[in-house]
């Protein structure tokens, strides 16, 4: 597509209840980074995904998280378990060497 | 270990002024930075980036930044700012432009810019 893609753009989920964000990176771009950006703060790196390559997951912030990316395009970010504090802005980007990094308008997640 | 450190996190100027919002970066390798501008409600839109070229980088939108190594500095000015211009800017250090490199992020800075 023509450029990063990320679903849904705002999801309201229960605490405790299980959430899957959906990040659509430019075709042929072959890294996918997620990102979380919580209110007030900066964007925290999550994960990193480059080709076929095992995922770099050294951000993720627990146990609860996950994240995968199949046949090298679409990738999903599971959140288990939600916690109120898991609720910000959840924003993907992909890139192709050398042209830096494309960023989705990302999910607003609230957990209530 | 890289970091960037993003001075105020609020910024108010009158439109016509010069806008300066200050990024200053710690890196053990020579850095590439970028400076990114997020509107409500969307995604990062970047800005300019420095890759070692020229010191002073010319980005979109009539903004500029200038690295200055003996600072550790990558500030982003415009010499007039327009309302267009509210938003929030973040600066961000990365080790290369080869994709395998994450970006590291300030805390961002908000501009807000009177009539």
């Amino acid at each position: 597509g023509a450029g990063v893609s990320q679903s849904p753009s705002n999801k309201v989920t229960e605490k405790g209840k299980d959430v899957e964000l959906r990040c659509d990176p430019i075709s042929g771009h072959t890294a996918l980074y997620w990102y979380r950006q919580s209110l007030g703060q900066g964007l925290e790196f999550l994960i990193y995904f480059q080709g076929n390559s095992a995922p770099d997951k050294s951000g993720l912030p627990s146990d609860r998280f996950s994240a995968e990316r199949t046949g090298g395009s679409v990738s999903t970010l599971t959140i288990q378990r939600t916690q109120q504090e898991d609720s910000a802005v959840y924003l993907c980007a992909s890139s192709l060497w050398g042209y830096g990094y494309t960023f989705g308008s990302g999910t607003r997640l609230t957990v209530v | 270990a890289q970091s960037v450190t993003q001075l105020g996190s609020h910024v108010s100027v009158s439109e016509g002024a010069l806008v300066l919002l200050r990024c200053n970066y710690s890196s053990s390798v020579p850095p590439y930075l970028f400076w990114y501008v997020q509107y409500p409600n969307q995604g990062l839109q970047l800005l300019l980036k420095y890759t070692s070229a020229a010191t002073l980088v010319k980005g979109i939108n009539g903004f500029e930044a200038e690295f200055k190594k003996s600072e550790t500095s990558f500030h982003l000015t415009k010499p007039s700012a327009h309302m267009s211009d509210a938003a929030e800017y973040f600066c961000a250090v990365s080790r290369g432009m080869d994709s395998s490199y994450k970006l590291i992020f300030g805390s961002g800075t908000r501009l807000l810019v009177r009539p």
